[in-house]
């Protein structure tokens, strides 16, 4: 059973617009959520993360929100630029700070 | 070094064929996984070490895997009578006290085939 969901393995959107990410996760016991990024031929690199006691996390152009009656969590990215373009995986921590992790969104930002 | 350090990159073996993966975590990481990325899929727990011992190793798929930590520092992730299905992309990360918060620092992982 997959624990934690990305529905859409793909996103396009223009660059300036908004970038909207989901993940569903089925597991009520999970403490953090996390984004993490990934370039080709590179280790998935920390993005945000979000405490289970909290709803929102932001930095920069980056904010997580966090919907626990729905077990629902998004990242926005705003303004998208193509920089961003890239896998973003949406990740949950269990015990031992053990990851576990969707199948990932492809984001691309077109000019 | 900077961050962490796989080795090889790149391995081609043949089936039924030893191999070894080797992790150098960030210098002063206490906590090292091992995860492995097969096509089209997230990355997937296999094992977490806290100094020398494996805390977690219930990702482990069967007992051709193992891996060590000797010294608690470089770990070698070792699979044996290699299968075409074990070809994936072999991730390693290691993070201080606060992983989970902060989030790991993985290395670029070794691509493994078997043909």
């Amino acid at each position: 059973d997959q624990q934690v969901k990305q529905n859409s393995p793909s996103l396009s959107v223009q660059e300036g617009r908004i970038s909207i990410l989901n993940c569903d996760y089925t597991n009520s016991m999970f403490d953090y959520f996390l984004w993490y990024k990934k370039y080709p031929a590179e280790g998935p690199t920390f993005l945000i993360s979000i405490s289970s006691i909290k709803d929102k996390n932001e930095d920069g152009r980056f904010t997580v929100f966090l919907n626990k009656s729905a077990k629902h969590l998004s990242l926005h990215i705003v303004p998208s630029q193509p920089g961003d373009s890239a896998v973003y995986f949406c990740a949950a921590s269990g015990r031992w700070n053990k990851l576990i992790f969707g199948t990932g969104t492809r984001l691309q930002v077109f000019p | 070094g900077a961050g962490v350090s796989q080795t090889p990159s790149n391995k081609v073996t043949e089936k039924g064929k030893y191999v070894e993966l080797r992790c150098d975590p960030i210098s002063g990481h206490t906590a090292l996984y091992w995860y492995r990325q097969s096509l089209g899929q997230g990355p997937e727990f296999l094992i977490y070490f806290q100094g020398t011992g494996a805390a977690d190793d219930s990702g482990l798929p069967n007992d051709r895997f193992f891996a060590v930590r000797p010294e608690g520092s470089v770990s070698t992730l070792k699979i044996q009578r290699t299968e075409r299905g074990d070809s994936a992309v072999y991730l390693c990360a290691s993070s201080s006290t606060g992983g989970s918060v902060y989030g790991y620092t993985f290395g670029s992982g070794t691509r493994l085939t078997v043909v």
